[in-house]
């Protein structure tokens, strides 16, 4: 079993649209929670992290459910610019990343 | 721009050949790291350094791959005898070194094995 496992999509809404990401992670012993951005030939970029107790960022939502080893991204007003990959990534252990395999994200005008 | 940078960013090598690869960390981050990607697939872990000192290695990194980081600054990933399934994004990225630290990743040497 892969330790991340997202939806690859495609996911492709209307501008304005609120789309959301899951993924699920395997290991219960997993300590810190990333959402990455990566655009098309392009190395990935920290989106936010992810806090047990949810945290926002502008238009950006990211959840995490430890009992159920769940990870959420929410993007609200989707704009043309957050046409990208979408990577969940889990750090188990002291210091390798874990990464899903995206989930691939076109909004559309 | 003092972000990752890695050299070269693209690779055309024949089956066999040796390349490497070479990653400049931020200047102050002590943590540096490989990764590879393949199409449509995120980063996989390849191996770490705390320093000079290469703490861990994934069982990705075959007998054919070795990376150093002799001074604790730049780090050169080597990969001998080549194979058309080595034909990857080779990503580097650094950190802080403290607990539950962002790691920032290098623009990657795209690499296809002929």
């Amino acid at each position: 079993r892969k330790e991340v496992e997202q939806d690859p999509g495609p996911f492709n809404v209307p501008e304005g649209a609120t789309v959301a990401f899951n993924c699920t992670y395997s290991n219960s012993a997993s300590q810190s929670f990333f959402w990455y951005r990566q655009d098309c030939r392009k190395e990935p970029k920290l989106l936010m992290s992810v806090y047990s107790s949810g945290n926002e960022d502008g238009r950006f939502t990211a959840q995490l459910n430890r009992a159920s080893q769940y990870i959420s991204l929410l993007i609200r007003d989707s704009k043309l610019s957050d046409s990208a990959t979408y990577l969940c990534v889990v750090k188990t252990g002291a210091n390798n990343l874990f990464f899903g395999t995206g989930t691939r994200l076109t909004v559309i005008p | 721009d003092t972000g990752v940078s890695q050299d070269p960013r693209h690779k055309i090598t024949k089956r066999g050949q040796n390349v490497t690869f070479r990653c400049d960390p931020i200047s102050e981050h002590n943590r540096l790291y490989w990764y590879r990607q393949t199409l449509g697939q995120g980063p996989e872990f390849l191996t770490y350094f705390q320093n000079e000192a290469q703490l861990e290695k994934s069982r990705l990194l075959s007998d054919r791959f070795s990376a150093e980081r002799p001074k604790g600054s730049f780090s050169t990933l080597e990969i001998q005898r080549t194979e058309q399934g080595d034909s990857a994004m080779y990503l580097c990225a650094s950190s802080l070194g403290t607990n539950g630290e962002t790691q920032y990743f290098g623009p990657g040497t795209r690499l296809l094995v002929l």
